[in-house]
């Protein structure tokens, strides 16, 4: 059972928003920035958003992430075929004092 | 361009070690944090452990009675050793690199698939 809670499954169709959660306690989420990865089937898992909102040079604006709290979301606007993919949040745990992640959530593109 | 290349057996019996490498290029292991971490079937990612440069490790508690990592500065190189493993061992294995406490891995190496079986 991961530390950070995801829901299993999300999807949508072409060009809707898909946003994903991400549960966490006060020392995980509550006390650090969130990460997010994408995951493809055969490759390494790749950086999405990192300190809560902000993207790496190459990452579409169509993502985006928020945290409030206990809680953060990754938003994909303008879905397309290409997410199809699992995505993970990530952070550092202050109590457990190791890096914990959600257990993803499996895009599918209706 | 940074790269890290993993090397190291895939298929492992109950109770044998698994033994990673992961070979940096283009960049020094000094300043930053090198982790290993497993996605395994149904139960996602899951952090093993860090080592830097001066040797210092870290370990997931789950884990720490079994693992252990090293590093050789002479190779560029850092590795890992997973003790009696079993079925639940079976994953694919990362090596990243990061900073302390950040999980802001930016490279990641290939992925080795170790599939544990009698």
């Amino acid at each position: 059972q991961s530390v950070l809670t995801q829901p299993p499954s999300a999807s949508g169709t072409p060009g809707q928003t898909v946003t994903i959660s991400c549960s966490g306690s006060s020392s995980s989420v509550g006390s650090n920035y969130v990460y997010w990865y994408q995951h493809l089937p055969g490759m390494a898992p790749k950086l999405l958003i990192y300190r809560n909102n902000q993207r790496p040079s190459g990452v579409p604006d169509r993502f985006s992430g928020s945290k409030s709290g206990t809680s953060a979301s990754l938003a994909i606007s303008g879905l397309r075929s290409e997410d199809e993919a699992d995505y993970y949040c990530a952070a550092w745990d202050d109590s457990l004092t190791i890096y914990v992640f959600g257990g993803g959530t499996k895009v599918t593109v209706l | 361009q940074v790269q890290l290349q993993q090397g190291g057996a895939g298929l492992l019996k109950p109770s044998e070690t698994l033994s990673l490498t992961c070979t940096v290029y283009g960049e020094s292991l000094e300043g930053y944090y090198w982790s290993w971490i497993r996605l395994s079937p149904g139960k996602g990612l899951e952090w093993i452990g860090e080592i830097n440069h001066l040797g210092t490790t870290s370990y997931t508690p789950s884990l720490k009675s079994r693992v252990t990592m090293s590093m050789d500065t002479s190779k560029n190189q850092f590795s890992m050793d997973l003790r009696s493993v079993t079925a639940a061992d079976t994953a694919v294995y990362y090596c990243a690199r990061h900073m302390w406490r950040t999980p802001y891995f930016q490279y990641w190496g290939q992925g080795t698939l170790v599939a544990v079986s009698s």
